[in-house]
């Protein structure tokens, strides 16, 4: 147990729509970290947050948002959802912004976009 | 554009042999690398890690070489076990952006260590 907790483990839902992950990163992390997994690729690096600010910008779509609130959980909102939006979602957190050599990684969410 | 490549998407060994996971990449910004391990339903785990300033790095079974000039680094596990069967992934960290706090991610090779 890596001490990241990602809800939900699953979801579906139709093209369209709008969801919202969470993400409660490990006991005393300050960053966290989002990350896209789809078929073909390899973990894509969305965004980063350190203790409430944007830190870091990665491949995130504008249809896709973030935010890390006060008690430093993240949700991370997709909206207008497409088919190629399906994919595995996963949080990680580490302990400081330069520590992105230790992340630890939650367990994801299944995106299904139907 | 692929910064880190893992150009072989599975590797099967017999066990009590040698692993080797091979891994490229084109930005010479990278000053760290890492390599994490993935079981199904489970997020990526941290293996081992190496900074750029040293060419070899060794945790038990498991062995992280890096050759700055060639922009390789490799992976080996000796003696591969059954358990080691899962998805390994090569990251950097550093780009050429300047933001030094994401790490990069090759594809991944599926290792599969048959008894």
């Amino acid at each position: 147990d890596s001490g990241v907790t990602q809800t939900p483990k699953h979801l579906i839902t139709a093209t369209g729509q709008r969801v919202t992950l969470r993400c409660s990163p490990r006991s005393g992390d300050l960053s966290v970290y989002w990350y896209q997994q789809s078929l073909d690729q390899g973990l894509q690096f969305l965004i980063q947050y350190y203790n409430g600010e944007e830190r870091a910008k990665g491949n995130i779509l504008e249809r896709f948002s973030a935010q890390q609130f006060p008690d430093l959980h993240s949700e991370l909102n997709l909206s207008s959802l497409e088919l190629g939006d399906s994919a595995l979602y996963f949080c990680a957190s580490s302990a400081r912004a330069g520590e992105g050599e230790k992340l630890f990684f939650g367990s994801g969410t299944q995106l299904s976009v139907l | 554009d692929q910064q880190v490549k893992q150009n072989s998407p599975s590797l099967s060994v017999q066990e009590g042999r040698i692993s080797i996971l091979n891994c490229d990449y084109t930005n010479s910004m990278f000053d760290y690398f890492l390599w994490y391990k993935k079981y199904p339903a489970e997020g990526p785990t941290f293996l081992i890690s190496i900074s750029s300033i040293k060419d070899k790095n060794e945790d038990g079974r498991f062995t992280v070489f890096l050759n700055k000039s060639a922009k390789h680094l490799s992976l080996h596990i000796v003696p591969s076990q059954p358990g080691d069967s899962a998805v390994y992934f090569c990251a950097a960290k550093g780009d050429s952006g300047g933001s030094n706090y994401k790490l990069t991610f090759g594809k991944g090779t599926l290792l599969t260590v048959n008894p």
